[in-house]
């Protein structure tokens, strides 16, 4: 079946390195992916997105890329930072009417003084 | 802060019962997505509201229903709770959500069910 799921569920890293979550996918249908954040206590945080017919979007400090080829999806943290401890989320939208979203089931990452 | 807001923050009921969960969107938007969370299936896509209408459905079992009222505010109603519900509940919202219309969807806080 369609699902969307992560390689590593937990993730540790020392602060100030370069952190890189991956997500597989397997509808190649999907056209739209996003990654959100969820601290403890909170609801999810919406952190990046990238459309089917990008490979790569860079934002603050984070970059996301789409390999269609392989289906996967990873997001890359530089300079990670006590506050990006959280659990991290790829989605896909399995569109096209609405926004219905597929979840993984998270990776936490973890970052070490 | 999200500026998206739900109620109440904890609920404990038992199983059988009925609770009706709120949640009120940001300023503006007319979207409004509800989602669980739970430990063995992650978050899940339960629905989402267009300005009062339906737009998607997800995993959302026949004993959830949902609605959005004319202030857009939005209420998902769970009955014949079982053990298995007990989750976090989300509610999302955003601008806009139509057919190849993406946009950010802010999260509220969440309601953590506890069914007894």
């Amino acid at each position: 079946g369609e699902s969307v799921g992560l390689h590593l569920p937990t993730l540790s890293v020392q602060e100030g390195d370069n952190s890189i979550i991956n997500c597989a996918y397997s509808n190649s249908a999907s056209d739209y992916f996003i990654w959100y954040k969820q601290e403890s206590g909170k609801g999810p945080q919406f952190i990046i997105d990238i459309r089917s017919n990008m490979d790569k979007r860079q934002g603050q400090r984070v970059t996301v890329l789409l390999n269609k080829t392989v289906k996967h999806l990873s997001l890359q943290i530089a300079a990670t930072q006590p506050g990006d401890s959280a659990v991290y989320f790829c989605a896909e939208n399995k569109g096209p009417y609405g926004q219905n979203f597929v979840f993984g089931p998270g990776t936490r990452l973890s970052v070490l003084p | 802060d999200s500026g998206v807001t739900q109620t109440p923050k904890h609920l404990i009921t038992a199983t059988g019962q009925r609770v009706t969960l709120r949640c009120s969107p940001r300023s503006g938007d007319l979207s409004v997505y509800w989602y669980q969370q739970s430990l063995d299936q992650g978050l899940q896509f339960l629905i989402q509201y267009y300005n009062g209408e339906e737009r998607a459905k997800g995993n959302i079992l026949e004993r959830f229903s949902a609605q959005q009222f004319p202030d857009l505010h939005s209420e998902l109603n769970l009955s014949s709770l079982e053990l298995g519900d007990s989750a976090l509940y989300f509610c999302a919202s955003s601008v806009a959500g139509g057919v190849m219309n993406y946009n950010e969807q802010f999260f509220g806080p969440g309601t953590r069910l506890t069914v007894l």
